[in-house]
């Protein structure tokens, strides 16, 4: 059964660079799309962006100049650097793996609180 | 404001179906399959539909969907008060050059 645990710090300083990672387990991150999606506190989901195991990436427009997702395949981990935050990206974050079709989530993160506070 | 259109809340008793909208456009919707999903209060989103109308193992099949032009519909019948949740819906996007989500429906089982 694969498994999906994101990790990183739990509060960010205004300005400063959000760092996540997700580790996958129980499978390879070899040959599938890897995605990262967020949700503020009471709100609905929101698509930050998604890697391919190759490393091709593709990203939400609105996040495009301070997103970056990478992929470590010897890990089985990706990655989510936010540069530049402000209180607009305190959220839940939660990775997930894209099956048939790029808006087909099959298996998520329980999620990870980020808090942008000074 | 959020690309596909849901209805924010919706309601019902036990034993009774529902049905959620999901309005698009011919950029999603229209174009590419659609795919449901349930959030349990306090949980991660958990895979409803995908493709359309077709159930991952393990979904009940009290839950439907279906889609017809630029619109889709996640349908449950006979409620039961562990189907209280939110639910979203969610398709690939031309326009975006990327995925879009509803805005949610909040169910609510009276």
């Amino acid at each position: 059964q694969v498994q999906l645990q994101e990790s990183g710090p739990g509060l960010v300083k205004p300005s400063e660079t959000l760092s996540l990672t997700c580790t996958v387990s129980g499978g390879s991150i070899s040959y599938y799309y890897w995605t990262w999606i967020r949700q503020p506190p009471g709100k609905g989901l929101e698509w930050i962006g998604y890697i391919y195991s190759g490393g091709s990436t593709n990203y939400n427009p609105s996040l495009k100049s301070r997103v970056t997702i990478s992929v470590d395949t010897s890990k089985n981990q990706l990655s989510l650097k936010l540069t530049s935050v402000t209180a607009a990206d305190t959220a839940v974050y939660y990775c997930a793996r894209s099956g048939d079709g790029f808006s087909l989530f099959d298996y998520w993160g329980q999620g990870t609180l980020v808090t942008v506070s000074s | 404001q959020s690309v596909l259109t849901q209805p924010p809340s919706a309601s019902g008793t036990p034993g009774q179906r529902v049905t959620i909208s999901c309005s698009g456009a011919n950029s999603n919707i229209a174009s590419y399959t659609v795919n449901w999903y349930q959030q349990l209060p306090g949980t991660a989103p958990k895979l409803l539909i995908y493709s359309n109308n077709q159930r991952p193992s393990g979904v009940p099949d009290r839950f439907s969907g279906s889609k017809s032009g630029t619109s889709a519909s996640l349908a449950i019948s006979g409620l039961q008060s562990e189907d209280e949740a939110d639910y979203y819906c969610a398709a690939w996007d031309d326009s975006l050059n990327g995925v879009v989500f509803g805005g949610g429906t909040k169910l609510t089982v009276l």
